[in-house]
């Protein structure tokens, strides 16, 4: 149980477009996700904090307008990378809520930029 | 704030040689505190947790135990194998919050 599926899991896109990343709990409902970015040979670096049916939560220099996060369901958070550009390329990972302090994380989603 | 400081790999042993990782955390309150394993192409796995001082974690034959006075919490395996090779994150969780505070993650290497 407690399993954590993302899609797509590579994803190569032209500078100026934009990428919507799937996150799903697909065996249980989780009222809080999470997202976070991974860069080469270095740690997990939180994002944002998506909840289920209102706004997320940014961490500190993340831009919003940027990294569009919507829960829309309790099972499904999607993020956005908005006008991507080269320096957006990195590893996007995310986490579901089963109980309090345990996450489960998806497999992750490398973005490419061109 | 919170923080976790992690030994730097990457680190390289021989098959049933005895594995150390040192982690130390700077939190407030009293954290809830996780070891994170990472295999080649697939995302992070639980390993262990221990919520409260003294605790033990244990799982697959790796151990940590949380340490209140020296705050730390060392992953350890008396006998390493191949398969054992990942990448290791120690994290935790200060109590309340929700997200969790990753180390920079220590790399190992099992050679047969």
């Amino acid at each position: 149980g407690a399993v954590v599926s993302q899609h797509p899991s590579r994803v190569i896109c032209k500078s100026g477009t934009s990428v919507k990343i799937e996150c799903r709990s697909l065996d249980f409902q989780a009222t809080t996700m999470f997202w976070y970015r991974q860069f080469p040979k270095q740690s997990l670096m939180l994002m944002a904090t998506s909840n289920e049916g209102s706004k997320a939560t940014y961490e500190q220099g993340v831009e919003k307008d940027k990294f569009l996060i919507n829960h829309a369901s309790l099972t499904l958070s999607t993020l956005t990378v908005t006008s991507a550009h080269p320096e957006d390329s990195s590893f996007y990972i995310c986490s579901a809520r089963l109980r309090e302090a345990e996450q489960f994380f998806g497999p992750g989603t490398r973005l490419t930029v061109l | 704030g919170d923080s976790v400081t992690q030994m730097e790999g990457p680190v390289t042993l021989s098959e049933e040689a005895f594995l150390t990782i040192n982690c130390t955390y700077t939190a407030t309150g009293y954290p809830s505190l996780f070891w994170y394993v990472q295999y080649p192409g697939e995302g992070l796995q639980l390993l262990l947790k221990a919520t409260k001082a003294d605790d033990k974690g244990s799982n697959k034959g790796f151990e940590a135990t949380y340490r209140k006075e020296t705050t730390s919490f060392h992953l350890e395996k008396g006998s390493v194998q191949v398969s054992d090779s990942a990448v290791y994150f120690c994290a935790l969780s200060d109590a309340g919050a929700n997200n969790l505070f990753f180390g920079t993650g220590t790399r190992l290497t099992v050679i047969p």
